[in-house]
């Protein structure tokens, strides 16, 4: 079965600095999603890329997926305290279905 | 606010009660998800609804756990003789069906229903 793993599992970062988030599948990947989550709240969706070679950028989170389609980087550039939370990464199970697998996440804390 | 609610937010309970959550979708979402997360973990998927029929289950869901959604509306997560195990937070998400096979869509999660069984 497909497994997702991200890495770093945490991260502290002072406030200005840039950082990369990865997420590595064992299988190709097909609809790759990051989401972001505060501490016992739900996912708020970033972006989903499909195509391999695919980057979105939304504010200053930028999300890459690579050729292959089996792995992704969530880079933040400049991070702000509200950046914190929990990255989870999430990909297409597969089948017509739709449901996602998920990665264990990657906590960030910044630094003011 | 048009996002994904779900009710309650919390939930305390004993060991051998019954429970049932509820999850309203984003409106003209034809797809609900029931994922469950525990601490330090993603989410792991349970089932999942397309309009009214429910055409995944995973094998997480034991028979305890029932999950409806009547009128492609709603949906509720019934849980029978809670367990300690079954402590974990109870998430929903909606989607719209890809048109092509193989492609997704963006799924859009609610807040969340936090179950503590005690």
């Amino acid at each position: 079965s497909q497994e997702l793993e991200q890495s770093p599992q945490s991260l502290i970062v002072q406030e200005g600095k840039n950082l990369t988030i990865n997420c590595t599948s064992s299988k190709t990947l097909y609809g790759l999603y990051w989401y972001k989550q505060k501490y016992g709240e739900g996912l708020i969706f970033l972006m989903m890329l499909q195509k391999g070679g695919e980057e979105k950028s939304h504010e200053k989170i930028t999300a890459k997926l690579d050729e292959k389609k089996q792995q992704s980087s969530l880079h933040i550039t400049a991070s702000q305290p509200s950046h914190a939370g929990i990255y989870l990464c999430g990909a297409g199970a597969g089948g017509s279905q739709g449901n996602l697998i998920f990665g264990k996440g990657t906590k960030l804390s910044v630094k003011p | 606010d048009t996002g994904v609610s779900q009710d309650p937010r919390h939930k305390i309970t004993k060991r051998g009660q019954n429970v049932t959550f509820r999850c309203d979708p984003i409106s003209e979402h034809n797809r609900l998800y029931w994922y469950r997360q525990t601490l330090g973990q993603g989410p792991e998927f349970l089932t999942y609804f397309q309009n009214e029929a429910q055409l995944e289950k995973s094998r997480l869901l034991s028979d305890r756990f029932s999950a409806e959604r009547p009128k492609g509306s709603f949906s509720t997560l019934e849980i029978q003789r809670t367990e300690q195990g079954d402590s974990a937070m109870y998430l929903c998400a909606s989607s719209l069906r890809a048109r092509t096979a193989g492609n997704y869509n963006e799924q859009f999660f609610g807040p969340g229903t936090r179950l503590t069984v005690l």
